[in-house]
């Protein structure tokens, strides 16, 4: 089936300092949504690709369908960032807007 | 606008007995999807609707779950004559177009 291969699983992160996450998908994927899981269990949307680069503020999301992955920044970690990311993929073969999730980043930011 | 509505948040239920989870989704959207997210599977797609006709329940469980959507305000899934390992959380989403726009969730505790 498909299948989105998220990494890491956890991260720690000091304030002020920065990394990547990565999905990996091993079918061809239409379009890539990221989301950040706060502490109530919300859902909130960050950035919805279909192609290229995006960026808000201290995150940068990008996606490239050809090479099969999309890659999350996040640069000078805030204590409020804490959380799991997740992203969700529609693959290119489904007739509809199904979404795909990774098994999720727990991020840790500490002072 | 007050996003996608989901009640109740939080529901117990005990072993064998009916539960029916309500959506509320964005205003306007013409999609509505149903997804479950437990910490073994993570989150899975469950059923989807377009301009409220059903088009795929390819993630529902066969026996005993069944989604409706009745108007184009509110959907439901109802799951009869629960079971332990329905316990999750159940999480409703809506979208216009293709990027898809969370609820807070239903926590579902069978005893």
């Amino acid at each position: 089936g498909d299948q989105v291969e998220q990494s890491p699983s956890a991260l720690s992160l000091h304030e002020g300092t920065g990394s990547a996450l990565r999905c990996n998908f091993t079918t061809t994927m239409r379009a890539v949504q990221w989301f950040q899981q706060n502490s109530r269990g919300s859902l909130i949307n960050l950035f919805y690709l279909a192609s290229g680069t995006k960026e808000n503020g201290r995150l940068k999301s990008t996606f490239n369908s050809k090479e099969s992955y999309s890659t999350l920044h996040i640069r000078d970690a805030q204590l409020e960032d804490s959380g799991t990311y997740f992203c969700a993929a529609e693959a290119a073969s489904s007739s509809f807007s199904k979404l795909v999730f990774g098994q999720g980043t727990s991020l840790s930011v500490v002072p | 606008n007050a996003g996608v509505i989901q009640t109740p948040r939080h529901k117990v239920t005990g072993k064998g007995q009916e539960a029916t989870l309500w959506c509320e989704p964005i205003s306007g959207h013409s999609a509505v999807f149903w997804y479950r997210q437990t910490i073994v599977q993570g989150l899975e797609f469950l059923t989807y609707f377009r301009n409220q006709a059903p088009i795929d329940d390819s993630g529902m469980p066969k026996e005993r779950f069944s989604a409706q959507m009745p108007n184009q305000s509110h959907s439901t899934l109802k799951i009869q004559s629960t079971q332990p390992q329905d316990s999750a959380v159940y999480l409703c989403a809506s979208s216009l177009g293709y990027e898809q726009y969370f609820g807070p969730g239903t926590r579902l505790t069978v005893l």
